[in-house]
């Protein structure tokens, strides 16, 4: 069965600062998407970034970039240069299967509420 | 470009009543997906239909819940004779199918049930 772990349930980063949000997951499917999806207080999910399982490099969006390490089971995300305004709740989410194969849910972990101080 | 919308945003109501939710995807998007998320937990997938057809139903969808999608487009999911443990926000995406087939959300239906 697909299972995502998030470790931390906190963290604190002073604006302007970079911040790695860990993700690691388990599955026996060869191929996977991960996601990293945004919950700011409003309760609203927005879909930041995307890893497929044979990309061969790491995805980037703007400030958004992800440490995806095969071997290792792990999909961190990374924000550079944080801001305020990136206070929110952070899940990691992966759906097992190709997506042209057939609608797949998404499995979230618990999420980390991240809090960026001024 | 209209993203995912849901109605009600917030419904109160008694135990044992029956609760309506509607999703309309983003209109190019034929899968359509409905997830349960509890405070402090990440949401938890429910059901998920591809056009008209659904596909598959977690085990968290008792009897009391049914989803439709008629014509492919917009989706209601039901909840009969509800229970104080179904207060949680319920929460509907879209993607289109495609190697990413990234699900885009709604803003979610929060539900409370006294």
């Amino acid at each position: 069965a697909q299972k995502i772990t998030q470790t931390q349930p906190g963290m604190f980063v002073q604006e302007k600062e970079a911040v790695t949000l860990d993700c690691t997951y388990d599955t026996s499917d060869p191929s996977y998407g991960l996601f990293w999806y945004k919950q700011p207080s409003s309760g609203e999910m927005i879909f930041l970034i995307y890893q497929g399982s044979y990309d061969q490099q790491n995805a980037t969006e703007g400030r958004y970039s992800l440490n995806f390490q095969k071997a290792r089971k792990s999909a961190n995300l990374v924000i550079s240069a944080s801001q305020l305004g990136d206070s929110a709740m952070y899940f990691c989410a992966m759906r097992e299967g190709p997506g042209v194969q057939g609608a797949q849910k998404l499995v979230f972990g618990q999420g980390t509420r991240l809090t960026i101080n001024p | 470009d209209t993203g995912v919308s849901q109605d009600p945003r917030h419904k109160i109501t008694k135990r044992g009543q029956n609760v309506t939710f509607r999703c309309d995807p983003i209109s190019e998007h034929n899968r359509l997906y409905w997830y349960r998320q509890t405070l402090g937990q990440g949401p938890e997938f429910l059901t998920y239909f591809q056009n008209e057809a659904q596909l598959e139903k977690s085990r968290l969808l008792s009897d009391r819940f049914s989803a439709e999608r008629p014509k492919g487009s917009f989706s209601t999911l039901e909840i009969q004779r509800t229970e104080q443990g179904d207060s949680a926000m319920y929460l509907c995406a879209s993607s289109r199918q495609g190697a990413t087939d990234t699900q885009y959300f709604g803003p979610g239906t929060r539900l409370t049930v006294l």
